[in-house]
């Protein structure tokens, strides 16, 4: 199974909007809705912020949120934070009852 | 609250085997799959497999299949992931993680360093 494929860096300053993309095949993002998104802080445990593509766990902002179009799932942030800045990953569940991860993303707030 | 508990890095030779554990409290170790990941220096999240642990059945990714086993012990509510014939390129962080079979990764342990070096 590929990894699934992210930009390897965004960015924008305080207050915008940042778009990740993270593109699969049909084999995976494409086949379920069982997309998450981690974020992940140097030296800490990844955090889940959205799962089942478009879903926020209690206690995760609303400025960020999922959804996805065909092989490709989008995790979007709004109005930017100094704290938001981390590498992002995304995960699929696969054909193959196996978990796939992309290559990260790594967001800069300028 | 949920914890994942991992243990401490630890160094090992190449060709050697390691075993980490990965001691769950908060909840009963068998209403929840429990995943394990690693993550090479500089490198993103790698998937190695997962656990039942209400009927042990398991699930392992390709490319560690012939290495790596993932087993649990409910009586201590403790998984444990052991790879072997470890080599230089699997010196990372791992993580165990609990979640369901098809992801939702929503709590996980501190990680465990494990350095192979001759």
């Amino acid at each position: 199974q590929s990894a699934l494929t992210q930009p390897a860096s965004v960015s924008g300053s305080p207050g915008q909007s940042i778009t990740i993309s993270c593109t699969g095949t049909s084999s995976d993002v494409g086949a379920y809705n069982y997309v998450s998104w981690y974020q992940e802080h140097p030296g800490k445990a990844p955090k889940v912020m959205i799962y089942d593509v478009s879903n926020r766990p209690s206690g995760v902002s609303s400025r960020f949120s999922g959804s996805k179009s065909g092989n490709t799932a989008s995790l979007t942030i709004s109005g930017l934070q100094a704290e938001d800045e981390a590498d992002y990953y995304c995960s699929s569940y696969t054909n193959t009852n196996t978990l796939v991860f992309g290559g990260g993303t790594k967001l800069t707030v300028l | 609250q949920v914890h994942l508990m991992q243990s401490g890095a630890e160094v090992k030779k190449p060709g050697a085997s390691v075993k980490v554990p990965c001691k769950a409290s908060g909840y009963t170790l068998i209403s929840y799959g429990m995943h394990w990941l690693r993550q090479a220096p500089g490198h993103s999240l790698e998937w190695m497999g997962w656990i039942n642990p209400g009927n042990g059945d398991t699930k392992y990714s390709q490319k560690f299949h012939d290495r790596v086993t993932i087993t649990s012990d409910i009586s201590v509510n403790t998984a444990y992931m052991e790879l072997s014939g470890l080599k230089s390129e699997d010196t990372a962080i791992y993580f165990c993680a609990r979640g369901l079979w098809f992801g939702d990764l929503r709590y996980w342990g501190q990680g465990t360093l494990i350095t192979v070096f001759s």
